[in-house]
């Protein structure tokens, strides 16, 4: 993998329900992988920062889990609200600082 | 804190004319870098900078020029718009360390006409 990938590139679920999305990213030369939260006429807004294999970060209802050696890293939503509704961006960050983004997943949570 | 002040927030451009846009921050970060956001594309480097002094290209640089004299200001100057140019730029800093999240701007909606 050259370059960071996100899937699915939008989905819409219900209100209540979990649901997880992926970032795939080159395992090379890596250094540290982000997941951003970024809403309607906002500004990104960060989640979690991840450097270590088998890492897993958590924040209120939020998760993300990281396989440094084969190169994705998970996000789940547990019990999605509407005001979960936003494009999530996860980025690999490698030796130079510089941050590599994925095109984000579009979660639109109905209510 | 005012975090990373972006200005202007609107601009209307017309081809061939030149800008400047604003950014700075009052972290002390020593990283700081400018996006575009393009339908379907993403966030895309156009220039970073690892300090006062320092400064480089990132992914799409061409027609864009940065300075970086200081700390707290990362300015990104267009030298003559072009409609291509068309799009939303993101300033943002952060500390130059591992495990450091990154801090955006408001962003500035530029048109090229």
């Amino acid at each position: 993998i050259l370059n960071v990938e996100q899937s699915p590139q939008s989905l819409h679920v219900q209100e209540g329900d979990s649901t997880n999305f992926t970032c795939s990213f080159p395992s090379s030369n890596f250094y540290a992988l982000h997941w951003y939260r970024w809403e309607t006429a906002k500004s990104p807004e960060a989640l979690f920062v991840m450097t270590l294999n088998g890492d897993e970060k958590k924040k209120g209802r939020i998760s993300a889990t990281l396989n440094t050696k084969e190169g994705y890293s998970y996000l789940y939503i547990k019990g999605s609200q509407p005001e979960d509704s936003a494009t999530y961006l996860c980025a690999s960050q490698g030796s130079n600082y510089k941050l590599t983004f994925g095109k984000g997943t579009l979660l639109t949570v109905n209510p | 804190n005012a975090g990373v002040t972006q200005t202007p927030k609107f601009q209307v451009l017309k081809t061939g004319q030149s800008m400047t846009l604003q950014c700075a921050q009052d972290m002390n970060h020593e990283y700081m870098s400018w996006y575009r956001q393009d339908p379907g594309m993403g966030l895309r480097l156009i220039h970073y900078s690892v300090g006062a002094g320092i400064t480089d290209q990132g992914e799409v640089p061409n027609g864009y020029n940065v300075s970086r004299s200081t700390t707290e200001d990362f300015p990104l100057r267009l030298l003559s718009a072009a409609p291509s140019q068309t799009s939303v730029y993101f300033c943002a800093s952060r500390r130059r360390g591992q495990v450091d999240e990154a801090f955006f701007g408001q962003g500035t909606r530029l048109t090229v006409v």
